[in-house]
């Protein structure tokens, strides 16, 4: 079964910390994904790298970077956190397929409040 | 650019037969995905066509016309448990980048 786990269910941090989430899965993945979802606006993808040391920024990257410096961990970079980044964070990996399809499997989550 | 059209509420009674539509627009179209989401928990897959037609998987369906930029879940034999998210996905290249929308909730009454 694959394993897509982020470090936190639950996170609170102060305006301007820095923060980090990270997510480790355990399938060999190529690419791993940063999406976030609030009410009304589904899933939005931040960031997402195809391998290690590679990135590309999604539809919202502003306010966020990210690291992959092994392949199985992918960290999502809060530099000064910002009340209006209070969100679900979900981290999602796949193989990279080329034409073919490889579903993205889901970590539970981690719900962020800046305060 | 790219745009995603899905309803954001259906209700149905368990047992009857629901539909779930999503237009898309996306550059480099590769295939459409749907995901189940049920509350707090973690997006799941459900099923992809990459082809025009139905694909059939228990009592999920999906259709995709990719000429219509338009595809459909058709879920069956509702269940309350079928009460969830479902979103659907367009993929937009060979990296396997996928645009979700707001997801469509699907509420099934007894």
């Amino acid at each position: 079964d694959v394993k897509v786990t982020q470090s936190s269910r639950y996170l609170v941090k102060r305006t301007g910390e820095k923060v980090f989430l990270e997510c480790v899965q355990d399938m060999d993945h190529e690419n791993m994904f940063w999406y976030r979802q609030d009410p009304g606006l589904g899933l939005r993808l931040i960031y997402f790298s195809y391998d290690v040391k590679m990135k590309e920024k999604g539809d919202i990257p502003e306010g966020y970077s990210v690291s992959r410096e092994k392949k199985e961990r992918f960290s999502l970079i809060l530099e000064s956190a910002s009340t209006n980044q209070t969100s679900m964070y979900l981290c999602a990996s796949s193989f990279k397929t080329g034409g073919y399809n490889s579903p993205l499997h889901f970590g539970n989550g981690t719900r962020l409040t800046v305060t | 650019g790219q745009s995603l059209e899905q309803p954001s509420e259906v209700t149905a009674v368990e047992g009857a037969i629901v539909q779930i539509n999503c237009t898309y627009q996306t550059s480099g179209f590769y295939g459409l995905s749907w995901y189940q989401q049920h509350d707090g928990g973690a997006p799941t897959f459900l099923s992809y066509n990459a082809l025009d037609g139905l694909e059939e998987t228990g009592r999920f369906s999906s259709f995709l016309s990719r000429s219509d930029s338009y595809g459909y879940l058709l879920l069956q034999e509702l269940q309350m448990k079928d009460s969830a998210s479902y979103f659907c996905a367009p993929r937009g290249g060979a990296t396997n980048k996928l645009i979700f929308g707001t997801g469509t909730l699907l509420a099934v009454q007894p």
